[in-house]
């Protein structure tokens, strides 16, 4: 069925440091996988984008990984910021739509 | 310039009231979209128009019915409103269908509390 997995749900961390989101997808046919952002009260945003002919793509301080032997896909922030604090969401697309995780809600701490 | 409007932002009603809540893109976008978002803040697809044309039905009950008048406006109807459709939706819309790669660009949310 058409099933996106987000983990964590919540992380933490300290200003500087770097996050990992990790998300795993079931339909071998995806080929697209967007990461969207939210702010509290906000719309979600993309922030980045991978197809499935590249295994890696980087933005600045963020990154965003494919393995699709394995069908999960990643997204690192390194340096991370106060203003990186926000619901992150990954996506896929399946069946002609795009499935999201569940998210992870990221708080840094300064 | 709001690249997707919606309206109204928040919506407080009774129980088993009709409401709707309206969509606008300025973008060009031939594809509109509302997805429902939970208080645990899940991000559900509930329909899908491409040109007018309803092409995603999720499973939703039919108390939702969507209207497209023109690809630039998507609009939904409620029914008969029920505690558990408490939520925000989101209107959002694309270039090309998502299933492809097409960016959604999402507006801001119409915050629905049923009473």
């Amino acid at each position: 069925g058409e099933n996106v997995e987000q983990h964590p749900s919540t992380l933490s961390v300290q200003e500087g440091d770097s996050a990992v989101i990790k998300c795993t997808y079931s339909d071998s046919a995806s080929n697209y996988f967007p990461w969207y952002k939210q702010e509290l009260g906000k719309r979600p945003q993309l922030i980045i984008d991978i197809r499935s002919n590249v295994g890696e793509k980087k933005d600045q301080r963020i990154a965003v990984t494919l393995n699709k032997t394995a069908k999960h896909f990643s997204l690192h922030i390194t340096e991370t910021q106060p203003e990186d604090s926000a619901v992150y969401f990954c996506a896929a697309n399946q069946g002609g739509k795009l499935i999201f995780g569940q998210g992870t809600e990221l708080s840094v701490k300064p | 310039d709001t690249a997707v409007s919606q309206t109204p932002k928040y919506l407080v009603t009774q129980m088993g009231n009709d409401k709707s809540i309206k969509c606008e893109q300025n973008l060009g976008h031939d594809t509109m979209y509302w997805y429902k978002q939970d208080s645990k803040k899940f991000l559900k697809i509930m329909f899908s128009y491409n040109n007018k044309e309803l092409i995603i039905n999720e499973t939703v009950p039919n108390r939702f019915s969507p209207k497209s008048p023109d690809k630039a406006h998507l609009n939904l109807h409620i029914n008969s409103l029920e505690l558990g459709d408490s939520a925000v939706y989101f209107c959002a819309s694309s270039y090309g269908t998502s299933g492809r790669t097409g960016e959604l660009f999402f507006g801001e949310g119409s915050r629905l509390t049923v009473l």
